[in-house]
């Protein structure tokens, strides 16, 4: 899992409620990334992050906000939830394999659900 | 804007049959392809990297190739197995400079039945 963590694994919350989800890397890993995966739609880019307060957005970034103060955590905010935002979250980051290119590692997900 | 497409959405096969996934894309521009594997409830796996420069990659029983210029790419599992049961997702990387972001396939789910 390339010692990644996200937190919490599991949350319920309600329509219009503030949500935080966090990733946390050991590795000290550049690039980080949020991806939500949706029934049919496959893994899509909600923001991602390229060091400390580097942030730009992804595909499906709308009602979404991301915070990097720190290179070992990237925060992904829901000002105010929507039930379309309910999904299973990944973060993941791009670290470099033993030939020396990049590949995505991801952690093991977060299961939101937006009543 | 790069789309990848995994066809079929579910396959299933008995125990011991060699199969083949199919992953396309549409805009040949690609830095490489990864091919992930995914457990119910649980995150991606890497199985395999193909740079753009490469034609087919093996680890064990897989074996991925990449046809940069038709925009396809194959995962073949050979003497497939109960355990290999999951879903299976492609996502190409374009150029070089674009932040390593990854386009996804919406997966092939496999079940290998005893």
């Amino acid at each position: 899992d390339a010692g990644i963590t996200q937190s919490p694994r599991h949350k319920v919350t309600e329509t219009g409620t503030p949500v935080t989800l966090r990733c946390h890397q050991t590795e000290n890993h550049r690039y980080m990334y949020w991806y939500r995966q949706d029934p049919g739609h496959g893994l899509r880019l909600i923001h991602y992050s390229y060091g400390v307060k580097d942030t730009d957005k992804g595909e499906v970034s709308d009602g979404y906000s991301v915070s990097r103060s720190k290179t070992e955590d990237f925060l992904l905010t829901l000002e105010s939830a929507t039930s379309s935002q309910t999904s299973v979250y990944f973060c993941a980051i791009s670290a470099p394999t033993s030939g020396g290119k990049y590949e995505q590692y991801f952690g093991p997900g977060t299961r939101l659900t937006v009543t | 804007k790069q789309e990848v497409t995994q066809i079929p959405a579910a396959l299933s096969v008995p125990e011991g049959e060699n199969l083949v996934l199919n992953c396309s894309f549409t805009d040949s521009a690609i830095y490489n392809l990864q091919w992930f594997r995914q457990d119910p409830g649980k995150g991606l796996t890497s199985l395999l990297l193909i740079q753009s420069s490469q034609r087919e990659q093996t680890s064990g029983r897989l074996n991925a190739s990449l046809d940069k210029s038709s925009g396809r790419s194959t995962l073949y599992i050979a003497a497939s197995q109960p355990g290999d049961s999951a879903t299976y997702l492609c996502a190409v990387r374009r150029s070089s400079g674009s932040a390593r972001q990854l386009t996804f396939g919406s997966g092939t789910q496999l079940t290998v039945l005893p």
